[in-house]
């Protein structure tokens, strides 16, 4: 089992809808919670962070966490093309350790 | 410059042959990180560095890989006796403060090819 699991997708949204990428991780004693988001042929970029249970939102993007479920979710709202692209989802113990990701979502949106 | 910088952005090598890959961090940041991204799959962790010291290397795949950092600025990661499995990008990623808030600015990676 990888520390960090997603769904490989593609994931196909139309354009203006909602998309929403999940991630679970295995490890209880992770702390602090990423999406990153890497276009094809790019290096990754951090979108969002998240430490604490709850929604955290950032303009179209609402990361979601539930520690509990050891569940993370992102939400993009108002979907645009440009959002075309694969996140990854990345989980880290404490401030002093390495980053995990996930092995990514493909996320398409088709116009 | 301002961002990460990776050389060699491209190397192919001949099965058995060394390599090194260079990664020249934002200037200040004092966490330092190699991963490994293999075709369609995310990157994989590799080892970590926290200004010269070598905090984490649970992820090297085997003990013909080796990282330093020895003025904690520019790390290299070694590669002997590549094998046809090495294939992937080679990325390095820094971040800013020692909390490792996970902010990695990553390089534009090295891709490496082992015929």
């Amino acid at each position: 089992q990888k520390e960090v699991e997603q769904n490989s997708g593609p994931l196909s949204v139309p354009e203006g809808a909602i998309a929403s990428l999940n991630c679970t991780y295995s490890d209880r004693g992770s702390q602090s919670f990423f999406w990153y988001r890497q276009y094809s042929g790019k290096s990754p970029e951090l979108i969002m962070f998240i430490y604490s249970n709850g929604d955290k939102e950032d303009g179209r993007f609402t990361a979601q966490l539930n520690k509990a479920s050891q569940y993370v979710s992102l939400l993009i709202r108002d979907s645009q093309p440009s959002d075309s692209a694969t996140y990854l989802c990345a989980a880290q113990r404490s401030s002093a350790s390495k980053i995990i990701f996930g092995s990514g979502t493909r996320l398409s949106i088709r116009p | 410059g301002a961002g990460v910088s990776q050389s060699p952005r491209y190397k192919v090598a001949k099965r058995g042959q060394d390599v090194a890959l260079r990664c020249d961090p934002i200037s200040g940041h004092v966490s330092l990180f190699w991963y490994q991204q293999a075709l369609g799959q995310g990157p994989e962790f590799l080892t970590y560095f926290q200004n010269e010291a070598q905090l984490d290397k649970s992820g090297l795949p085997s003990d013909r890989f080796f990282a330093e950092r020895p003025e904690g600025s520019v790390s290299t990661l070694k590669i002997q006796r590549t094998q046809q499995e090495d294939s992937a990008v080679y990325l390095c990623a820094s971040s800013g403060s020692g909390r490792g808030t996970g902010e990695l600015f990553f390089g534009e990676g090295s891709r490496l090819t082992v015929l």
